[in-house]
């Protein structure tokens, strides 16, 4: 059974730097991309980053880039993002969520999603 | 692409018929997936490539695409029904959703 669980979530203020972390099993790791998907309170999906099986490519929103570096160590299973430079607007539950393709960048069809972690940016 | 989802909300009985439509902004293939959530739940994947079905999920549940419209259909509404669903097109990066539709008692 695939198995994703996001941490590092919590309270940060506005301007403050946060780590989140997602450790996976119940399938192969390094074969898939894998994604953050984020949802504000009351809100919608936005796509906000994904990394290549490899690690060797990266994506990103616009309204993250230059923020936030995504990355994953395929030895331990665990997929990271460090958000730096915190806005009120990245108050969301963030998801990690596996891509269906087994290979490469992925298709960004968002196969398996872990519970998700809250992220508060307030003052 | 944008997706625009419709409706926003809907009010539906157990037993009936319910469709959901998102209408692309350009032309595209099949690449779009609809997924259900639940009150403080994550996301679940139901249908991807346009009408093809996550394993597990009821045959109730169907996909169709006709142009840039694409159509979630539930036949016959269960109670555990009652969420709300997006659709997602992944096409062309960035991969992007729709605004969702909650379905009500």
């Amino acid at each position: 059974e695939v198995q994703l669980v996001e941490s590092g979530g919590g309270l940060v203020q506005p301007g403050g730097s946060l780590r989140l972390s997602c450790s996976a099993s119940g399938f192969t790791f390094s074969s898939h991309a894998i994604h953050w998907v984020r949802q504000a309170p009351g809100k919608g999906l936005e796509y906000v980053s994904g990394i290549s099986s490899n690690g060797g490519t990266t994506h990103y929103a616009d309204s993250v880039k230059g923020r936030f570096t995504i990355s994953r160590d395929n030895s331990k299973n665990t997929l990271y993002v460090q958000m730096n430079s915190l806005r009120l607007e990245d108050t969301a539950v963030y998801y990690c969520v596996k891509d269906w393709l087994n290979q490469g960048a992925g298709i960004f069809y968002f196969e398996s999603w872990g519970q998700g972690t809250l992220v508060t940016v307030s003052s | 692409i944008q997706m625009t989802q419709s409706p926003s909300s809907l009010s539906a009985s157990v037993g009936d018929r319910v469709t959901i439509t998102c209408r692309a902004s350009q032309g595209m293939n099949t690449w779009v997936a609809w997924y259900q959530q639940k009150p403080d739940k994550a996301p679940k994947s139901l249908i991807y490539d346009a009408s093809k079905l996550e394993s597990g999920v009821p045959s109730r549940f169907s996909g169709s695409a006709s142009g840039a419209d694409f159509t979630l259909t539930i036949t016959s509404l269960q109670p555990e029904d009652f969420a709300t669903y997006y659709c997602q097109q992944y096409e062309t990066y960035p991969p992007t959703f729709g605004g969702g539709t909650k379905v009500q008692i």
